[in-house]
């Protein structure tokens, strides 16, 4: 069964400092890719980045950037200098190489503390 | 290049009236994906179509539930006759191929509530 787990169900974080966001997942399979979305109170589901499971290197964006380790099935995002609109929800997705659909955590709610 | 589209963003059904909800897909996008994201929830599949054609259903509840994606037009997400447990946030997402290795992009969604 494929699954995707996020432990943390509320964070929180002083402007500026560094957060890490937590998710786990289950898979039998060697090659996939695995995604950061971000919704906001807006609602809108925003890509905030995305790894390839056969590339070594962690995947940045700007701020933005994953602590990947494959062994471990571990995928957590890292949040860099803080900033108030990154208060949202962050949920983890995986999609499997079997069926069509992404699989999402059940969410991290972040709020950044002015 | 316009984003996903889906109106309306927020609508209100009686119980036993129908749902129809639509989505434009980005342009050059011809893979469209719906999901319901319940409260305090996870976004959960229902649906993926491409242009005329139904790939995979396998999240949609048997009865009530239909999608369509037309040659020409949005795809249509149709609820008929609607309970109270349909109340949700419905999302629909577009890619440009469909393998696994596309990013899906997510529309606003639509926020029905059953009365």
């Amino acid at each position: 069964a494929q699954t995707v787990t996020q432990s943390q169900p509320e964070m929180s974080v002083q402007e500026a400092e560094t957060v890490t966001l937590s998710c786990t997942y289950d898979t039998s399979e060697n090659n996939y890719y695995l995604f950061w979305y971000k919704q906001p109170p807006s609602r809108q589901m925003i890509l905030v980045i995305r790894q390839e499971a056969y590339k070594q290197q962690n995947a940045t964006e700007n701020r933005f950037s994953v602590n990947f380790q494959k062994a471990a099935k571990s995928f957590s995002l890292k949040i860099s200098d803080s900033q108030l609109g990154d208060t949202a929800m962050y949920f983890c997705a995986f999609p499997p190489n079997t069926g069509n659909q992404f699989y999402f955590g059940t969410g991290t709610s972040l709020t950044v503390i002015p | 290049n316009a984003g996903v589209m889906q109106n309306p963003r927020h609508l209100v059904r009686r119980r036993g009236q129908e749902a129809r909800l639509r989505c434009s897909p980005m342009k050059g996008h011809s893979h469209v994906y719906w999901y319901r994201q319940l409260p305090e929830e996870g976004l959960k599949f229902m649906v993926y179509l491409q242009k005329e054609n139904i790939i995979d259903e396998s999240g949609m509840p048997k009865e009530r539930f239909s999608a369509e994606f037309p040659k020409e037009g949005p795809s249509i997400l149709r609820i008929q006759q609607v309970v109270r447990g349909d109340s949700a946030a419905y999302f629909c997402a577009s890619s440009p191929s469909g393998g696994r290795a596309d990013t899906q992009y997510f529309g606003p969604g639509t926020r029905l509530t059953v009365l």
